[in-house]
């Protein structure tokens, strides 16, 4: 079973310059997730999807960020202008529903740098 | 306030050599608590999830634990491969993950 594919892996970019990324979650998994890690932190939540609908989008910066889930399949996460302080490594994770126990699997994410 | 909070932060042991690592959490409705490892550069990666006190579970050299207030990751005679970050995470209502800091674990040959 293919995992979560995401891609870029890696991007660098000029401060002020737009940077999306894209997600394909595990085949029928309706709940998608995208998370921020820093260095040295756990991942935090910027936005959940239950198919197409974002249903907590509470931490992410609407000011810059923004993200689609067309089809209720792959997802984009998208930042205009980056920032300095956007430099992390962007997860994606995918689950077979939300609510309790149930498991997320992460993709490989992408490390942007913003320079 | 939701918090997860890991220990020790580092920690490095010699092949052989079992410990535990330690996640301490403060969370309203607990839905299920899940250890995660990471290495580097790469998407953490599911390990266990405990979903009431008393619960263990075993996966190799690895056992998890669960109480009301703290969950442990006991890892008996490790070896290098076992290397990595490892991750707690409670889940909230709604399926929002929080996670810790992390331990970053070495184990030398």
């Amino acid at each position: 079973e293919a995992g979560v594919v995401q891609s870029p892996r890696y991007k660098i970019i000029e401060k002020k310059q737009p940077v999306a990324f894209w997600c394909n979650p595990i085949s029928g998994h309706n709940t998608l997730y995208w998370y921020r890690q820093n260095l040295g932190q756990g991942p935090e939540l910027l936005i959940r999807y239950e198919n197409e609908e974002a249903v907590d989008d509470s931490q992410l910066p609407k000011d810059r960020f923004s993200a689609e889930r067309l089809k209720g399949v792959d997802s984009t996460l998208k930042i205009q202008p980056a920032e300095l302080g956007d430099s992390a490594v962007y997860l994606c994770a995918s689950s077979l529903l939300a609510g309790g126990g149930n498991e997320q699997f992460f993709g490989p994410g992408t490390r942007l740098t913003v320079l | 306030e939701d918090q997860v909070t890991q220990s020790p932060e580092a920690l490095r042991l010699q092949e052989g050599e079992s410990s535990s690592l330690n996640c301490s959490y403060t969370v309203s409705g607990l839905r299920g608590l899940f250890w995660y490892r990471q290495d580097p550069g790469k998407g953490p990666e599911f390990l266990f999830t405990l979903y009431s006190a008393g619960e263990e579970k075993e996966k190799e050299r690895l056992k998890a634990t669960l109480t009301k207030k703290e969950s442990f990751l006991h890892i008996t005679a490790p070896k290098p491969e076992d290397s990595a970050t490892y991750l707690c995470a409670v889940q909230a209502e709604g399926g929002k993950l929080i996670f810790g800091q992390g331990t970053e674990l070495s184990v030398k040959p």
